[in-house]
């Protein structure tokens, strides 16, 4: 399979504690996105990149999270201190350069934090 | 502000009759519109898009779609339902000159046999 992929699927966190999640694109896609899902809403955009560059970040992307996408292939999100409102889906999504092509999506990583 | 609609949390068909499934937006500017699909523990899958064109957007598993300028609509239909077809369905907008995609809520399907 081809798709998306990101780990861990699930993480179980205690407050305060530093989280990381990865996510791997599709290999000929430039673009990647980060988005956040909490139950009975859709996903929120958090922020993109461009290759290895961060072009756009939300004000949902508090200090407290950092995304990196070195080499412009994988991605890393970063949660630091976490609190309780933190838990949720976090998804990953690729697409081409193209302003009109669609975002493909990974499972997502499912943060709980205790 | 762009923002997506999708005024009906639920939707409940009986397999064999036609499906719609309501959206509304709002951006600045001609849209892109799209439409996914979320399983249990799974993805968002891509469905279908509308860019240009033809007003009437056929996708994936019979699906299509409605793009009305003038009601800032896109509905989503498909003729005859399955009971496979119960899942959970976005409605998304993205601006022409924009990166990022605003979902709607959501609506879950319920097709009963």
């Amino acid at each position: 399979d081809t798709g998306v992929s990101q780990n861990p699927r699930h993480k179980i966190t205690k407050r305060g504690q530093n989280v990381t999640f990865r996510c791997d694109p599709i290999s000929e896609h430039n673009r990647l996105y980060w988005y956040r899902q909490t139950l009975g809403q859709g996903p929120e955009f958090l922020t993109y990149f461009q290759n290895e560059a961060q072009l756009e970040k939300s004000r949902l992307l508090s200090d407290r999270f950092s995304a990196e996408r070195p080499k412009g292939s994988f991605s890393t999100l970063e949660i630091q201190r976490t609190e309780q409102g933190d838990s949720a889906m976090y998804l990953c999504a690729s697409s081409p350069t193209s302003v009109r092509a669609e975002q493909y999506f990974g499972p997502g990583t499912r943060l709980t934090v205790t | 502000a762009q923002s997506v609609a999708q005024p009906e949390d639920q939707v409940n068909v009986a397999e064999g009759n036609p499906l719609t499934v309501k959206c509304t937006y709002s951006v600045s500017g001609n849209p892109y519109l799209f439409w996914y699909v979320q399983y249990p523990n799974r993805g968002l899958q891509f469905l279908l898009k509308y860019i240009t064109g033809d007003n009437l957007v056929k996708g994936s598993y019979g699906f299509e779609a409605e793009f009305n300028k003038s009601q800032t609509s896109f509905h989503l239909k498909k003729p005859s339902a399955l009971v496979s077809d119960s899942a959970l369905y976005f409605c998304a907008v993205r601006r022409q000159a924009g990166t990022a995609l605003i979902f709607g809520k959501g609506t879950t399907l319920s097709v009963s046999s």
